[in-house]
């Protein structure tokens, strides 16, 4: 079972900063990392696939990085939307794993 | 539109059986998979199984196997989520999510990515005496 580790588990921060989350597989997963916002009450949303591809309508402020067992999402210019809880997933090993990082919290500073 | 559409919140005492719901409309829904999430409260993501929508093939985290049964009605665009006997620690918030593979280049070979791209609006499943 592959394990995904997230740090920080919270960070806080202001808008406009950068901000960047890492995850760290416990085995190599090459590429196959996919990145996730969640905000309160709400489902899930898509934003990064494949390590560094955006998803069709995520602002270009997301990005990811990575390869190997070390990933990392930055985003270049925080704004208030983007206070939410973001997940880390691997694909390597799907189907049917699709084992998903402890989470990030992004609150504000 | 594409869409998974859920049904709807659940209150039930422990040795109750249960089974929720999670609908796709607006694509093909017998060619992906469809996962379930579970999230219990204040805590995070985790991936319970898949089924393929098309024959019903179906794969469980170990830790979730025989804890939950995934079933699938491709006629109606329907899969399902349940339990026998449900215990307290079943409290928690179930999602139903698309699997989409997505084919892309890495080097010179394909490879096949998956994504949970469409989520359903959630189901509260609330277990208490």
């Amino acid at each position: 079972d592959i394990r995904m580790t997230q740090s920080p588990s919270s960070l806080s921060a202001s808008v406009g900063d950068r901000v960047t989350i890492t995850c760290r597989a416990s085995q190599s997963i090459s590429n196959f990392l996919n990145w996730y916002q969640q905000k309160p009450g709400k489902a899930p949303k898509l934003l990064i696939y494949a390590a560094s591809t955006l998803e069709r309508g995520v602002p270009l402020r997301f990005s990811g990085s990575g390869s190997g067992t070390d990933f990392s999402l930055t985003i270049s210019s925080l704004q208030l939307e983007d206070f939410a809880t973001y997940y880390c997933q691997q694909s390597y090993s799907a189907p049917p794993a699709l084992t998903f990082g402890g989470g990030t919290k992004v609150e504000i500073k | 539109e594409v869409q998974l559409v859920q049904s709807g919140a659940e209150v039930k005492k422990p040795g109750e059986s249960l089974k929720i719901s999670c609908k796709g409309s607006g694509y093909t829904f017998s060619s992906h998979w469809i996962g379930w999430v579970r999230q219990m409260p204040g805590k995070g993501l985790e991936w319970m199984g898949i089924i393929y929508a098309g024959d019903s093939e179906t794969r469980y985290r170990p830790s979730f196997k025989g804890q939950v049964t995934i079933s699938a009605d491709k006629s109606i665009s329907t899969v399902y989520l349940q339990w026998s006997s449900l215990k307290a620690s079943d409290t928690a918030m179930y999602y139903c999510a698309r699997v989409r593979g997505i084919t892309l280049l890495r080097g010179r070979d394909p490879s096949l990515y998956y994504v949970m791209d469409v989520w359903g609006q959630g189901t509260t499943v609330t277990v208490s005496s």
